[in-house]
């Protein structure tokens, strides 16, 4: 399957830790991107890659971290703060290895 | 200054066309493969299509193949979206975005432009 699968809404307590994550076949065959949206911004890069954990872009801050196990890749905010706020989107490829595929979006809320 | 700047959306009617422009500026165009993917109000985001940084390979999702067309120009740093046919589900932000790659074989967008809003209606 090329299809990518995020929970569709997450939500942390401010200061608290939250994990987000995106399950499919592609991760496992090839690697998972992440990145965050505001409202009204365009998409921003988090991590990417198949060693995700490496892979911070550059800018975000150390409180988002990344990992890949098997078919999951997690982005983990921890001491999540109200700017983390935000659409949460994962990426790969899809089957064929020549199509990119994003997951549904994750959208954090922080109370 | 590092970025992309999308231009040429607005609003059209069923059955019409549009052309997307995006322009490069602060990096190496020639060397880096470029994506359009598109956003609908309040939906998530879909890939549309890239074109390789040689312009030898060109990929389109699904739901626009054969109506839309991706290219580049390197000697003016833009890369272009021919969309013809549109329907009101091609109603959405369409963002480009830079291709960046490992020697693993990884691909990631890096870099993404503003958006430029495309509107399909009668």
């Amino acid at each position: 399957s090329s299809e990518l699968t995020q929970d569709p809404s997450v939500s942390v307590a401010l200061g608290q830790t939250v994990r987000i994550t995106c399950q499919g076949d592609s991760v496992r065959r090839y690697y998972a991107n992440w990145y965050q949206q505001k409202p009204g911004q365009a998409p921003l890069l988090l991590f990417y890659g198949r060693n995700n954990r490496d892979n911070r872009a550059s800018g975000i801050p150390g409180r988002f971290s990344g990992f890949i196990s098997g078919n999951t890749a997690s982005l983990t905010i921890t001491e999540a703060q109200a700017e983390d706020e935000a659409d949460y989107y994962c990426n790969s490829r899809d089957s064929s290895g020549n199509h990119v595929v994003f997951g549904g979006g994750t959208r954090l809320t922080v109370l | 200054q590092v970025q992309l700047v999308e231009s040429g959306g607005g609003v059209v009617q069923p059955g019409s066309s549009l052309r997307l422009s995006c322009v490069a500026s602060g990096f190496t165009f020639s060397t880096y493969g470029m994506h359009w993917v598109r956003q609908a109000p309040g939906k998530g985001l879909e890939w549309v299509a890239v074109v390789w940084y040689d312009g030898t390979n060109k990929f389109y999702a699904d739901s626009v193949k054969g109506r839309f067309t991706i290219s580049r120009d390197d000697r003016s740093n833009t890369i272009y979206l021919q969309m013809n046919s549109l329907r009101a589900d091609d109603t959405a932000f369409y963002y480009c975005a830079r291709d960046k790659w490992n020697n693993l074989g990884d691909n990631w967008l890096d870099l993404w432009g503003q958006g430029t809003l495309v509107s399909v209606s009668s």
